[in-house]
């Protein structure tokens, strides 16, 4: 009964290539977000979506897109990728946009080679 | 800017003695304080969480924390530390009359056996 999900959990693929990390949640819950955690710990928040609809996009490049089929599911698309990108990111929803607690996926290592 | 700061990199404490991990901000308005645990290769787990009324809010695993509105602090504390406290943690704000989540840089606590 996982509550945030996140797939694949490792992933590592070389530079320059497309790849797509999905995250699925079972609590209902009408936000989602992605956080990029880098290699000295520090969280950063990079999109968030409610209902399906964008609503936080921070200082992030093009090359990544949030695509949210239905407000159980926010996926990360990235284009092009560069070493730069290795990180952990994690996937986490809320009840609501007034983000009152969070909550996490188990995170997906990204090593681009 | 809003900012969350952490001022230890680490904490360590002998188990049994109390611990206490800090936790300051500058933000707009009338912030909401969070924090964060996160257990190695693991995802963020809530812990605790301060929106309004009593400064001090208990939490999970025998966690507490005090909101003190003129130090702007919110630190983490546990009467006890056990060695399975030893984590990663994490302090967050949502400033007033905003939605986006700035985490602290987080702090790692190394309970001595």
């Amino acid at each position: 009964d996982t509550a945030v999900s996140q797939t694949p959990k490792y992933l590592v693929t070389q530079m320059g290539n497309d790849k797509s990390i999905k995250c699925e949640q079972n609590l209902g819950h009408d936000t989602m977000y992605w956080y990029k955690q880098d290699s000295k710990k520090f969280l950063k928040i990079m999109f968030s979506y409610n209902n399906k609809e964008l609503i936080i996009n921070e200082t992030v490049p093009n090359r990544f897109s949030p695509k949210s089929p239905d407000k159980a599911h926010l996926n990360l698309h990235i284009n092009s990728l560069e070493l730069g990108d290795s990180a952990v990111y994690f996937c986490a929803s809320s009840t609501s946009t007034v983000t009152y607690e969070q909550y996490f996926g188990p995170g997906t290592r990204l090593t681009v080679t | 800017a809003q900012s969350v700061a952490q001022p230890e990199d680490q904490v360590n404490v002998a188990e049994g003695n109390p611990l206490t991990v800090k936790c300051t901000y500058s933000v707009s308005g009338n912030p909401y304080l969070f924090w964060y645990v996160q257990y190695p290769n693991r995802g963020l787990q809530f812990l605790l969480k301060y929106i309004t009324g009593d400064n001090l809010v208990k939490g999970s695993y025998g966690f507490e924390a005090e909101f003190n509105k003129s130090q702007t602090s919110f630190h983490l504390k546990k009467p006890s530390a056990l060695v399975s406290d030893s984590a990663l943690y994490f302090c967050a704000v949502i400033p007033g009359g905003d939605d986006k989540i700035i985490f602290g840089k987080g702090t790692r606590l190394h309970i001595l056996p």
